[in-house]
């Protein structure tokens, strides 16, 4: 089955880090582009990062320098290790795959859940 | 970069049509027909509708439109049915750095 999984999700202090997890299955998964996105409790959707199939990756200003998208081919997963947390970075954090000719995502996780507090 | 700009809701009684616009800019709507439309039901992941500005993905209902014109992108959903009722969101390519920009979504409620 061709699906996304989530994991690493949960409860970190204001300043500290987490490192999500996602493993794909049912494609190739070096073959494809990867990203993150979030979704506040009650609010839109925002792109987090990307991953191209070379290894190049691209972050919005609200988490650049912050947090860092890695992958590992052989294992088919993505990573997002995310480092000085604040409040504001609490949300379901989704993986998504990018469709293999076009700009746009074709394949979702379920998410896992990120909360910031102390 | 700014998110898209959207409606904050929208609604519709079964069988009409509504349309969902999705404002940007000559940056990413206006500069590229790489608009996509998702489709949101409560604690789900998002699911993808229309992609390219106007394209359907396989199994995605042909009561499902997209258009564009200038720097605004639209959804069509014709026919509405209960099952419409979720929440949308446009998305658009915005260039080799950002990549990506959402709208804020719209919430579509079916009377």
């Amino acid at each position: 089955e061709v699906q996304l999984v989530e994991s690493g999700g949960g409860l970190v202090q204001p300043g500290g880090s987490l490192r999500l997890s996602c493993a794909a299955s049912g494609f190739t998964f070096s073959s494809y582009d990867m990203h993150w996105v979030r979704q506040a409790t009650g609010k839109g959707l925002e792109w987090v990062s990307a991953i191209g199939t070379a290894g190049d990756t691209y972050y919005p200003g609200s988490v650049k320098g912050r947090f860092t998208i890695s992958r590992e081919n052989a294992k088919n997963s993505l990573y997002l290790q995310m480092n000085s947390l604040r409040a504001g970075d609490t949300a379901v954090y989704y993986c998504a795959r990018d469709a293999s000719m076009g700009e746009y995502f074709d394949l979702w996780g379920r998410g896992t859940l990120v909360t910031v507090s102390s | 970069q700014s998110a898209l700009t959207q409606p904050a809701s929208v609604s519709g009684s079964p069988g009409q049509s509504i349309t969902i616009s999705c404002t940007g800019t000559s940056s990413d709507v206006g500069s590229y027909n790489l608009v996509s439309w998702y489709q949101q039901h409560p604690g789900k992941a998002p699911k993808l509708m229309i992609y390219e500005g106007s394209k359907r993905p396989s199994g995605v209902s042909n009561r499902f439109s997209g258009s564009k014109s200038g720097n605004t992108a639209s959804l069509t959903i014709s026919g509405l049915q209960a099952e419409d009722e979720a929440d949308y969101y446009c998305c658009s390519y915005a260039g080799s750095s950002t990549l990506r920009v959402f709208g804020g979504g719209t919430k579509l409620t079916v009377l």
